[in-house]
């Protein structure tokens, strides 16, 4: 149980490009996601918090008008990446808590790369 | 603010061997704590976590990991490594007030040799 996917599992872009990620639970339902961002042998840097039918929640420094989440629907989230730059390449992985998994634990999905030419 | 520190970046140990991995927090009260492990290019894998009760949780792929309050330390444990375990190992702690964000720890990547 507690399965969280996400889609593409990596995407390749020209810059000036908005790239969509997908981030759905698969067998639970998520109340709240997370979207974080991961450079290269470092931790994870949380983005933003999303609540079902509420306004994400953004981190210091991220651009809201730049990564727009979308928390529609208690299975689904989307991330975009509008105007993509190739400061945008990284691996960017979502995160879901809810009913019916653990409402305090999150669980995470596969990441996706993203590469900005 | 709610810290976590992981003092070994990195951890070699040979295949058979046992493992240890520290894991410090910094926070006013009990948290919530989690291990996670990530191998390349993958999203982050729950191994277990700590809410209340028994100190000494067990978790997924024979790993264990034992709360110390009067130590505020969460290490992680497994007696006899696979070289399937070579990953990135993080801890992360969540307040129990609401449902809180989580806050990571740098990581420690685990190596296994032969």
């Amino acid at each position: 149980g507690a399965v969280v996917s996400q889609h593409p599992s990596r995407v390749i872009c020209k810059s000036g490009t908005s790239v969509k990620i997908e981030c759905r639970s698969l067998d639970f339902q998520a109340t709240t996601m997370f979207w974080y961002r991961q450079f290269p042998k470092q931790s994870l840097m949380l983005m933003a918090t999303s609540n079902e039918g509420s306004k994400a929640t953004y981190e210091q420094g991220v651009e809201k008008d730049k990564f727009l989440i979308n928390h529609a629907s208690l299975t689904l989230s989307t991330l975009t990446v509008t105007s993509a730059h190739p400061e945008d390449s990284s691996f960017y992985i979502c995160s879901a808590r809810g009913r019916g998994a653990g409402e305090e634990t999150q669980y995470f999905g596969p990441g996706t790369r993203l590469l900005v030419l | 603010a709610q810290s976590v520190t992981q003092p070994d970046i990195h951890i070699t140990v040979s295949e058979g061997a046992s493992l240890e991995l520290r894991c410090n927090y910094s926070y006013g009260a009990t948290p919530y704590l989690f291990w996670y492990v990530q191998s390349p290019g993958q999203g982050l894998q729950l191994l277990l976590k700590y809410f209340s009760g028994d100190t000494l949780v067990q978790g997924i792929k024979g790993f264990e990991a034992e709360f110390k309050r009067s130590q505020s330390s969460f290490n992680l444990r497994k007696p006899s490594v696979h070289w399937s375990d070579a990953a990135e190992y993080f801890c992360a702690v969540g307040a129990r007030s609401g449902y809180s964000t989580l806050t990571f720890g740098k990581g420690t990547m685990l190596l296994v040799s032969p």
